[in-house]
């Protein structure tokens, strides 16, 4: 099956504690963005990533950092959360011909 | 700045009726306007797309309907149903801005009965 898989799904974590969500998808797909999802702002893009080795900004970067060392995997590093990452993340997907972008089921993330 | 304008942020339709939600957008390099629908607990997923080369797409009971010179689209849903109770988000695509999609705020439908 056709898929995005993220993890953890919920994670309560405190501020200052470096955490990873994981990304992973089986489509071959060559592109890759993470989201953050936000009462009242929509989905905004944190990062995203052309190919292997190829990353780059979105709107939002600031206290994450990504990396794209397999075409499978786009891991969300916060070196150090803070109360306002508190956010729902999704992991994204797409082939750049057809644009269309599959996502992951989401990580409720929540920083104390 | 929101390159995205998406209105209502929310919306009640009866059973049967037509839902309509609007989005208008700035940057004229978007070539690409898809929708997606977003359940509780799930990520978006495509709904339906448009490229600006035609002014109107149907799937179903579902519509875009797209006016190049005023920068705005919108989704029809006819006959709407309970199951199309969801959260729906207008975006945009800036192939020159390397691919980018751009969302917008989103539009939380309920269907009473």
């Amino acid at each position: 099956e056709a898929q995005v898989t993220q993890n953890p799904r919920y994670l309560i974590t405190v501020t200052g504690k470096k955490l990873t969500v994981t990304c992973s998808q089986n489509m071959n797909h060559e592109y890759m963005s993470w989201y953050r999802q936000d009462p009242g702002l929509g989905l905004r893009q944190i990062y995203y990533s052309m190919n292997v080795e190829v990353t780059d900004k979105g709107d939002v970067p600031e206290g994450y950092k990504v990396s794209r060392k397999e075409k499978r995997n786009f891991p969300l590093i916060l070196e150090s959360p803070s109360p306002n990452q508190t956010s729902l993340y999704f992991c994204a997907s797409s082939l750049r011909v057809t644009g269309e972008l599959f996502f992951g089921e989401g990580s409720r993330l929540t920083v104390l | 700045q929101q390159q995205v304008k998406q209105s209502p942020q929310s919306l009640i339709v009866q059973k049967g009726g037509i839902s309509i939600i609007n989005c208008a957008y700035e940057n004229t390099a978007f070539d690409y306007f898809p929708w997606y629908q977003q359940f509780p607990g799930k990520g978006p997923a495509l709904l339906i797309a448009i490229r600006p080369d035609v002014s109107e797409k149907k799937e179903g009971r579902f519509t875009i309907s797209f006016n190049k010179s005023a920068k705005q689209f919108s989704l029809h849903i006819m006959d709407s149903q309970p199951g199309d109770s969801a959260t729906y988000f207008c975006a945009a695509r800036d192939f020159f801005g390397n691919e980018k999609l751009t969302f917008g705020t989103g539009t939380r439908l309920t269907i009473i009965p």
